[in-house]
């Protein structure tokens, strides 16, 4: 059965030095994976996706994240943090099957201090 | 302008009350989901459907009902038998194609409280 488990509930940088935020899945094959990222009372918004065409993923506002299956990883990393990045993001992976299902981590605060 | 729209954003009930919470999509995707989401939990899947006509239970059913009588429109009702029912509670729609997973887009959510 997949599953994701999001290392950390809250992370807390200063602006301008590096963001990671850690995500172990778990898979009987070769996942789909997924960041989401969601600000206050707001719905979620996609940040990047892994389907196998890459190991090293981009997505928006300067995040990307690397697939590590030797690891079961897919960290989130940001070179240098903003302070429009506190939000709570999303790890999430896909359910497998013809359901098209997907499976969310807990979610890990970012906090960005000035 | 795309996208998924969910009204209203905020919604009192008393105890005891069926309320319906609308979602509408003009993206033009077969799947929509209902999930709802509790602080330190991350979201949980409600129900989904796949095709007009045709929705399935997800992890957490109980005391939840759908319909899917147009492709655009997914309306999920919170009865009174859901014994926790204020939560914020997000829509999602996505292509399906095949047997892959898609990413799913979400509409803005809408927070139910009942006192």
């Amino acid at each position: 059965a997949q599953s994701v488990t999001q290392l950390d509930s809250h992370v807390s940088v200063s602006e301008g030095t590096p963001v990671l935020l850690r995500c172990n899945y778990s898979s009987s094959y070769s996942p789909s994976l997924f960041w989401y990222v969601q600000h206050p009372n707001k719905g979620l918004q996609l940040l990047l996706k892994y389907t196998s065409a890459a190991t090293l993923v981009k997505g928006i506002n300067g995040f990307e994240a690397e697939f590590k299956k030797s690891e079961t990883s897919f960290h989130l990393t940001k070179p240098s943090a903003h302070m429009s990045d506190a939000a709570e993001y999303f790890c999430v992976v896909g359910r497998g099957g013809s359901q098209g299902n997907l499976i969310f981590g807990k979610g890990t605060k970012l906090s960005v201090k000035p | 302008d795309g996208g998924i729209t969910q009204s209203p954003k905020y919604l009192f009930r008393k105890e005891g009350q069926n309320v319906t919470l609308s979602c509408e999509q003009n993206l033009n995707h077969d799947a929509m989901y209902w999930y709802r989401q509790d602080p330190g939990q991350g979201l949980r899947l409600i129900y989904y459907s796949q095709i007009v006509n045709d929705f399935q239970k997800g992890d957490i059913a109980e005391g939840y009902s759908v319909s899917r009588e147009k492709k655009e429109s997914f309306p999920l009702t919170v009865t009174s038998a859901q014994k926790n029912p204020t939560a914020f509670y997000l829509c999602a729609s996505s292509i399906m194609v095949g047997g892959a997973t898609y990413e799913q887009y979400f509409g803005p959510g809408t927070r139910l409280t009942v006192t």
